[in-house]
């Protein structure tokens, strides 16, 4: 079965630092794709970034970046140059499936980071 | 357009009432999904349809709880006779173009 684990509940980080949110999946499909959402207090949930298992390079989107390591089944969220508006939860999820694969995508328990100025 | 609209945004109820949530997708989107949040946890998968097929339900959840998409727009998530533990957030989500998964704002349950 699949899942998905952020071992970390919550990060302390100073404002113009990099952090990274560590996620581990377990998956038997060969073929899958790994999601991070962030959910600032106001409760949106707003999407980051996407790689799937079969991408040849690691997904980055301006700040951020995916550290995807597939034999580690680790999928660890970089930050670069952190901002004060990027404390919120954080969310790794999972699909199992290519793209556009028709099925279901699960969620971590998330990270709260904090950013101080 | 990718929003999509939930109702009620918060619904208070005693322990044994029925209560029926609603998704309203703004234009047509074939993949759509409830979760359920509850504070500091991530969305918990609930059940997933594609068009007005329900593919997949959590196995976690009991046969309280019911979701129909009678004709591929809108979809109804029904809790019958509520229990305390069913107060959360429940979160209606559209897949209007792979992978960006969008999120409606949530109707938040409160079982008294």
């Amino acid at each position: 079965a699949q899942k998905i684990t952020q071992t970390q509940p919550g990060m302390f980080v100073q404002e113009k630092e990099a952090v990274t949110l560590d996620c581990t999946y377990d998956t038997s499909d060969p073929s899958y794709g790994l999601f991070w959402y962030k959910q600032p207090s106001s409760g949106e949930m707003i999407f980051l970034i996407y790689q799937g298992s079969y991408d040849q390079q690691n997904a980055t989107e301006g700040r951020y970046s995916l550290n995807f390591q597939k034999a580690r089944k680790s999928a660890n969220l970089v930050i670069s140059a952190s901002q004060l508006g990027d404390s919120a939860m954080y969310f790794c999820a999972m699909r199992e499936g290519g793209y556009s694969s028709a099925s279901k995508i699960i969620f971590g328990s998330g990270t709260r980071l904090s950013i101080r100025p | 357009d990718t929003g999509v609209s939930q109702n009620p945004r918060h619904k208070i109820t005693k322990r044994g009432q029925n209560v029926t949530f609603r998704c309203d997708p703004i234009s047509e989107h074939n993949r759509l999904y409830w979760y359920r949040q509850t504070l500091g946890q991530g969305p918990e998968f609930l059940t997933y349809f594609q068009n007005e097929a329900q593919l997949e339900k959590s196995r976690l959840l009991s046969d309280r709880f019911s979701a129909e998409r009678p004709k591929g727009s809108f979809s109804t998530l029904e809790i019958q006779r509520t229990e305390q533990g069913d107060s959360a957030m429940y979160l209606c989500a559209l897949l209007p173009q792979d992978p960006e998964l969008f999120f409606g704002e949530g109707s938040r349950l409160t079982v008294l």
